[in-house]
């Protein structure tokens, strides 16, 4: 599977936009783009996935380059509760065994 | 979303015994499920692959004779973490994909503790 990079670390004022960023430049044509979150302690939560297209949630908006080789995950209104460990994964279909490696992800803190 | 929950959520046992973590998938079938650990400050680290009916696949370095897994039924999946030790503490987390789709769903963790 693809490997992510993404920062280590972001702030976010509460109620404004967080947009996190996500590089998979070897991305293969039939993998996915996933996102997680773990809240400390908990188990990742997904949040959205999406293959070309820009996907939107109740939760989030997926944003793809038309190349695939970045995407970038937006939470339109953050909340405190949204400070969270957030994980981009490229995954290929699971009939292809496809499995999800997570790299250390994004430290996101939502500040009042 | 789909809900996959986790028995026991910690755990602490004494260094030699075995450890039972049961992962079901409550309101779907899951053909495929996964194992992953977690040490503090550390991102998740996928142990193994266990399909319905087959065997598990492990990934490199993680023995299979020391963390056994079942999957006998579509809905439940087992890691048997065997003779346990101080170093296996850890947080243990399943995951499972509904059957014929493609989403991952996560299971709330297992803490073990090893004294």
């Amino acid at each position: 599977d693809a490997k992510t990079t993404q920062p280590p670390s972001m702030d976010c004022a509460e109620g404004r936009a967080a947009n996190l960023p996500c590089n998979h430049s070897t991305i293969s044509g039939n993998e996915y783009v996933y996102w997680y979150r773990q809240i400390h302690s908990q188990g990742p939560q997904y949040i959205i996935h999406g293959l070309k297209n820009n996907e939107t949630n109740e939760m989030a908006s997926l944003i793809i380059t038309e190349d695939r080789k970045s995407s970038t995950l937006i939470l339109p209104h953050a909340t405190l509760r949204d400070t969270a460990v957030y994980y981009c994964i490229v995954r290929a279909p699971i009939t292809n065994a496809g499995k999800s490696t997570f790299g250390d992800g994004t430290t996101l803190t939502v500040k009042p | 979303g789909a809900v996959v929950s986790q028995h026991p959520s910690r755990v602490i046992c004494k260094s030699g015994t075995s450890v039972k973590i049961e992962c079901r998938s409550l309101d779907f079938q899951a053909t495929t499920m996964f194992w992953y650990r977690q040490f503090p400050k550390q991102s998740l680290m996928l142990m193994a692959t266990s399909n319905e009916g087959s065997k598990a696949t492990y990934e490199q370095g993680v023995e299979k004779d020391k963390f056994l897994i079942n999957h006998a039924s579509l809905t439940l999946s087992t890691l048997t973490v065997t003779s346990a030790h101080p170093e296996d503490s850890s947080f243990y987390i399943c995951s499972a994909i509904l059957a014929g789709a493609e989403t991952q769903y996560f299971g709330p963790g297992t803490r073990l503790l090893v004294l």
